[in-house]
């Protein structure tokens, strides 16, 4: 079992609606998760940390963390072309290690 | 506040040759990340540095190498290269080592692309 999984996708989805990205982790000891976003030929930009249980808004970025159940996600609100890029899991395991996940990648067809 | 600086930002080098990369971490910034990414094999951790000294590395062979020098900046060497090599470089500082809250948020650099001919 991998340590951090995505949705490898590609994940397609029309202009305005909302977007849903998931990420699973192994080590139940995990306490800090992040959400990047990369774009083609770019480096990872941060998008959204979340430490506890329960939703964090951010504009129309929204992360939920369950950590019971070992998920965080991405809800991408009034998704925008603009938003087509891989997304990027980001969980640091409870031995101090940042791993990420492979990456999910979006589509906004408009 | 300038964000996290690398250089070169492209390289192209033949095999068996080395090579030398350079991180300017974010002003304040102690802890340091190296990660290669491929796209078959997405991101892969490297190794750390904090306060001048390696925390973790990854699994690479022992021709990868790195340092972190007193001001933060830090410096990743791959001797002997190999085709495979061929990758992005990616930087990412953080105000603290991985584990103290929001103080470890990593943020990445621009990258550098090598190329193994």
């Amino acid at each position: 079992q991998k340590e951090v999984e995505q949705n490898s996708g590609p994940l397609s989805v029309p202009e305005g609606a909302i977007a849903s990205l998931n990420c699973t982790y192994s080590d139940r000891g995990s306490q800090s998760f992040f959400w990047y976003r990369q774009y083609s030929g770019k480096s990872p930009e941060l998008i959204m940390s979340i430490y506890s249980n329960g939703d964090k808004e951010d504009g129309r970025f929204t992360a939920q963390l369950n950590k019971a159940s070992q998920y965080v996600s991405l809800l991408i609100r009034d998704s925008q072309p603009s938003d087509s890029a891989t997304y990027l899991c980001a969980v640091i395991t409870s031995y101090d290690k940042v791993i990420f996940g492979p990456g999910t990648s979006l589509s906004v067809i408009p | 506040k300038a964000g996290v600086t690398q250089t070169p930002r492209y390289l192209i080098k033949t095999r068996g040759q080395q090579v030398t990369l350079s991180c300017s971490p974010i002003s304040g910034h102690r802890s340091v990340s190296w990660y290669q990414q491929t796209p078959g094999q997405g991101l892969q951790f490297l190794f750390e540095y904090f306060s001048e000294t390696q925390r973790n590395k990854g699994n690479f062979p022992g021709r990868f190498s790195g340092r972190q020098f007193s001001n933060s900046r830090s410096e990743m060497n791959v001797s002997t290269l190999e085709l495979g090599d061929s990758a992005l470089y990616l930087c990412a500082s953080s105000l603290e080592i991985p584990g103290q809250g929001a103080a470890d948020t990593q943020y990445f650099g621009p990258g550098t692309r090598l190329t193994v001919l």
